[in-house]
């Protein structure tokens, strides 16, 4: 079956930028998108089709997919940032990545 | 605005069955795709099952399939999960999802939990 493998946590500090990796075999290929979870909450979407935001999502979030590995970027990380993000694929089925805990420090 | 709002789930024994139910508002729901996504306690998410908007075509993880089955009433503009045979590895919060265009679930519920304890 299909896996997505991200990394378990990415620190940063306030106002610098963060990348989260998630990998698969041929992702580039498909489509890949993002999710954020707080604490408690239910996912919300931030990025879809590799880059695309819904609306209501920062201009801080974006998003790239190629190869083997599709890459969500928040730059200008703010506190508010601090979650869980997990990447997602279509493969005979919704396949979700392992997730990462973004800690902003 | 849309609204997707879980319900059904509670404490069940191993063996057991049990009825979600997913009400939906805010938007067309027979022109939706929808699914059912679940999360075990302090675990990640992970896909359980997919319908069509006129719920003609049907996918299952492979963890459920032959024990869970999905189901709409598009005139209830609900989303339905029948869970049966139940096990412990099941305990998880249960949420339904929206299909947004392509591949990606844009509107989630808050989730319902469901325990499979003795």
């Amino acid at each position: 079956s299909y896996e997505l493998t991200q990394p378990p946590s990415v620190s940063v500090s306030p106002g610098q930028t963060a990348s989260i990796t998630c990998s698969g075999d041929k992702l580039g290929d498909k489509y890949a998108c993002w999710y954020q979870q707080k604490p408690g909450q239910s996912p919300v979407l931030v990025i879809y089709q590799d880059s695309k935001r819904p609306s209501g999502i920062p201009e801080r979030f974006s998003g790239s997919n190629s190869g083997n590995t599709a890459t969500l970027t928040i730059s200008g990380t703010q506190a508010m940032d601090e979650a869980d993000y997990y990447c997602q694929a279509w493969d005979s089925g919704y396949v979700f990545g392992t997730g990462t805990k973004v800690t902003v420090l | 605005e849309v609204q997707l709002v879980e319900s059904g789930g509670g404490l069940v024994q191993p063996g057991g069955s049990l009825r979600l139910s997913c009400a939906a508002s805010g938007f067309t729901f027979s022109s939706y795709e929808m699914n059912w996504v679940r999360q075990a306690p302090g675990k990640g998410l992970e896909w359980v099952s997919y319908i069509s908007s006129s719920g003609s075509t049907i996918y299952y993880a492979d963890s459920v399939k032959g024990r869970f089955t999905i189901s709409r009433d598009n005139a209830k503009n609900s989303l339905y999960l029948q869970m049966n045979s139940l096990r412990a590895e099941d305990t998880a919060v249960y949420y339904c999802a929206r299909v947004h265009g392509g591949t990606e679930l844009d509107y989630w519920g808050q989730g319902t939990l469901v325990t499979v304890s003795s």
